[in-house]
């Protein structure tokens, strides 16, 4: 069975910190992990996805990294409009299969 | 840019009662998705959707659960008896087919 878990549950940094999120995965055949954001009360909004092992993507103050086991979501100089929970997805299974296993999410708090 | 819009945005009903979530996904995508997420919990994949018939279901997903898309833009997720447990927030998902992208959610309150 595919599992996703997150670490830290909750995560507090001062404006300008500079900290990473970690996504740990076991999945039968990966054919994606996707990071998203979601914002208290609203959807999961798409940030990036990754399919194999050494790929980056990058976004303002976001980079996220993929190994086989695991993923990182680094933020650099974070501001506090980057207060969010972030989650970590992954798809597998066989080819077709489209359905996302999600982790418990970061809950990330910068304060000014 | 486009996006997936869900309505209502909150629904209370009472426990036995039959409600059906709306969704009109992004139009040019050809993948649904229902998720579900309860308070404090993981988002929980419920079902996929592709070509007018279920491709993906999970354990969630019983026989009180139907989805349906009745025209060529809605695609809505039906209730027939709602339990307590029910009560979650709902996120429908359109993809294209690679990237899932997830509405604002329906809070569905279970009395």
């Amino acid at each position: 069975e595919d599992q996703v878990t997150q670490s830290p549950e909750a995560l507090r940094l001062q404006e300008g910190e500079s900290s990473s999120l970690n996504c740990s995965y076991t999945v039968s055949g990966l054919r994606g992990l996707f990071w998203y954001r979601q914002d208290p009360g609203k959807g999961p909004e798409f940030l990036f996805t990754l399919y194999s092992a050494g790929e980056e993507k990058e976004k303002e103050r976001l980079k996220a990294t993929l190994t086989k086991k695991e993923s990182f979501l680094h933020i650099t100089a974070p501001k506090p409009e980057d207060s969010a929970t972030y989650l970590c997805a992954v798809r597998g299974g066989i080819q077709g299969a489209q359905k996302l296993v999600f982790g418990q999410g970061t809950r990330l708090t910068i304060n000014p | 840019e486009p996006e997936v819009t869900q309505t209502p945005s909150h629904q209370v009903t009472q426990m036995g009662q039959e409600v059906i979530l709306r969704c009109v996904p992004i139009s040019n995508h050809l993948y649904f998705y229902w998720y579900r997420q309860i308070l404090g919990q993981k988002v929980e994949f419920l079902v996929s959707f592709y070509n007018n018939e279920i491709s993906e279901k999970s354990e969630i997903f019983d026989d009180q659960f139907s989805v349906e898309r009745p025209d060529g833009s809605n695609f809505t997720l039906k209730i027939r008896s709602t339990k307590l447990e029910d009560s979650a927030m709902y996120f429908c998902a359109s993809s294209d087919p690679a990237l899932q992208f997830f509405g604002p959610g329906t809070r569905l309150t279970v009395l």
